[in-house]
This record gives structure tokens, sequence and C-alpha cells, in this order.
């Protein structure tokens, strides 16, 4: 079963615009990633913020994280039509055992 | 240096057969993990590898088997396929369980 939702499920902007998709989650966790899959291939990892951390920077790549209300949010900046792809988001429990549980992901277009 | 590489990239089979997936690791990783991804969902985990055992596993049926090898390669075996096995079967390797997982492409599986 997934481990949490995300949000929206399709997101269509132009090229220049930022787009924030969310995520959240039902246990405790060690960290939060975000990946991010082309055409339905291999996931690339794009980010991982800790438990214990707020805020991360990576790139064009912001992600936040608020744990008292289990949700994450990942903004791409300045967006390109190459990150046209799906974006998942993934947690760790708490245990740390490694284990990966997936959201459902959010469809991301952009539009040259 | 090579990443996570998975053999074959695509599959069609049978109700009823079987099938063995393969995995090598990036190199330097020696815990592997299974997802199954059906489509326009998030990944599913299968089980994870290490040291040639079974560490952790996920809410999947006995005719889903694994085994590591002493070079940490993995293969996934499917028993007895139904038509929804049909799924993208992805592996990620890592540098033990408490460290990021890098994906492979995938093998996309039918049953038919």
């Amino acid at each position: 079963s997934q481990q949490g939702e995300e949000d929206p499920q399709a997101l269509s902007i132009q090229e220049g615009e930022n787009a924030t998709m969310n995520c959240s989650y039902k246990t405790s966790i060690n960290n939060l990633q975000w990946y991010r899959q082309n055409s339905g291939r291999g996931l690339v990892h794009l980010i991982l913020i800790r438990s214990n951390e707020r805020e991360k920077h990576s790139g064009r790549l912001r992600v936040t994280l608020d744990t008292s209300k289990k949700s994450s949010s990942l903004l791409i900046t300045a967006s390109r039509a190459a990150d046209t792809a799906s974006y998942f988001c993934a947690t760790v429990g708490s245990s740390n055992t490694g284990k990966l549980i997936f959201g459902q992901g959010t469809t991301l277009q952009v539009k040259p | 240096d090579a990443g996570v590489t998975q053999s074959p990239t695509h599959l069609i089979k049978t109700r009823g057969q079987q099938v063995t997936l393969r995995c090598s690791p990036k190199s330097g990783h020696d815990t592997v993990s299974w997802y199954q991804q059906a489509l326009g969902q998030g990944p599913q985990f299968i089980f994870q590898y290490y040291e040639e055992e079974e560490r952790q596993r996920g809410n999947f049926p006995d005719r889903f088997s694994g085994h590591q090898f002493p070079n940490y390669s993995s293969e996934l075996n499917v028993n007895a396929l139904l038509l929804g096995d049909s799924a993208l079967y992805l592996c990620a390797s890592s540098l033990n369980r408490f460290y990021e997982q890098y994906f492979g492409p995938g093998t996309r599986l039918t049953v038919t």
C-alpha cells in the first residue's frame, strides 16, 4: 500500500514558471526523498531531507518538510521543458530499514 | 562506473508461467531492493537483500522470491504468473540499507 498522497496528480505549466508539488504521509519517518521518472523508466534520485531538517536546496530544487503536518513540498524554480516527468516522494520509516514507501506521484508537463 | 543494470528490458509471458529478472548493482553497493510499479502508480516495495539474505519483505505473496549472489547481483523470480503481475519491475542498489538508493532502468513485464 502507498504511504500517502501527492497533490496535484497532474500539473501543466509554461517554461520559466515555478512548479510546486505536495506530498503527505501517514507514519513517522527517518527521511523523505524525492525522485523523478521519465516516460515510465528508472527513477532518478533528486533530494533527501531528514526528519530533523525543515528545508533543503539543490540547484533549482527546494524541498520543505513539516513533520507536525506529515507533509513535504517540492518546488522547481524556472522550469524547463526537460523537467517534464513524473515526480514521486518516498519515505523511509523511523526504524530506518531503508525500505522506501512511495506516493502516487505527480505528473508534470512543462510547455516550451 | 556502471550504474544499476537490469535484464531483460522487456518480457512477455503467459499466465501460469514463471519468470526470472536480473539486476546488477552499482559498483561498491551491497544491498539490493526490488520494487513493482503498476501503470500510473508509485513503486511498491517487494523485498530487500543484504549479505545474500532477504532482510525485509513487502506485502507480496510467496510466488515472489529472490536471491542475492556473492557478487551482490540479484534475481527476482515470480511463479504462476497472473495478469495482475504485469508491471515495471525496478531494482535499486545502495551502500548498505541506510543509504540513498540508485535505481536501474527497470524490466517491463507483460503477462498475457
